[in-house]
């Protein structure tokens, strides 16, 4: 079975600083891992994924996630936070199968001025 | 052209009630999901059909009964809603198992 631990529920940073939103996985299978962002009031959107080509995943809006199996981790980055990330970040697993595919708990990302 | 579509975006309901939310993707994709995020965030999956068939059913109360009458769509029924229904309820699509789901933009369900 599968599992996702985000270990912060809420993550505070200034315009223009760096962004670290940490993931955790748990799989029995080769599995696949996805970031999701959640703006207020709004659905989901993809934001990158890993499906076992290059372990550095580029995504949209200058959002990058490294998988490192040795660490079972898949952290999101973004070098320079801009106001508008400001918004719930959800890790998904899925195994090759896609016969589950599990959110992580979510973690709230706050931009300041 | 909205890729995964639902209705209504907003239901406000009495307990008891019957109602039903509507999807509809225009993405060609085999697999559909209704997921449910509660008033945490916390996003768990309801159901999941693969061309038509059903494939996930978690546990879920037997108020609630999906319905796909094709590949396109995937309703969602509830019976006798209950204070504890209210919820987002998330349509999503994938193009098959294992592969990246594309969501609509939910419905807020909320049961008086």
């Amino acid at each position: 079975a599968q599992s996702v631990t985000q270990l912060d529920s809420h993550v505070s940073v200034s315009e223009g600083t760096p962004v670290l939103l940490r993931c955790n996985y748990s799989s029995s299978y080769s599995p696949s891992l996805f970031w999701y962002v959640q703006h207020p009031n709004k659905g989901l959107q993809l934001l990158l994924k890993y499906t076992s080509a290059a372990t550095l995943v580029k995504g949209i809006n200058g959002f990058e996630a490294e998988f490192k199996k040795s660490e079972t981790s898949f952290h999101l980055t973004k070098p320079s936070a801009h106001m508008s990330d400001a918004a719930e970040y959800f890790c998904v697993v899925s195994d090759r199968r896609g016969q589950n595919f599990v959110f992580g708990p979510g973690t709230r990302l706050s931009v300041l001025p | 052209d909205t890729a995964v579509s639902q209705t209504p975006k907003y239901l406000v309901t009495q307990m008891g009630n019957d109602k039903s939310i509507k999807c509809e993707q225009n993405l060609g994709h085999d697999t559909m999901y209704w997921y449910k995020q509660d008033s945490k965030k916390f996003l768990k999956i309801m159901f999941s059909y693969n061309n038509k068939e059903l494939i996930i059913n978690e546990t879920v109360p037997n108020r609630f009964s999906p319905k796909s009458p094709d590949k396109a769509h995937l309703n969602l029924h509830i019976n006798s809603l209950e204070l504890g229904d209210s919820a987002v309820y998330f349509c999503a699509s994938s193009q098959r198992l294992g592969r990246e789901a594309f969501f609509g933009q939910g419905t807020r369900l909320t049961v008086v």
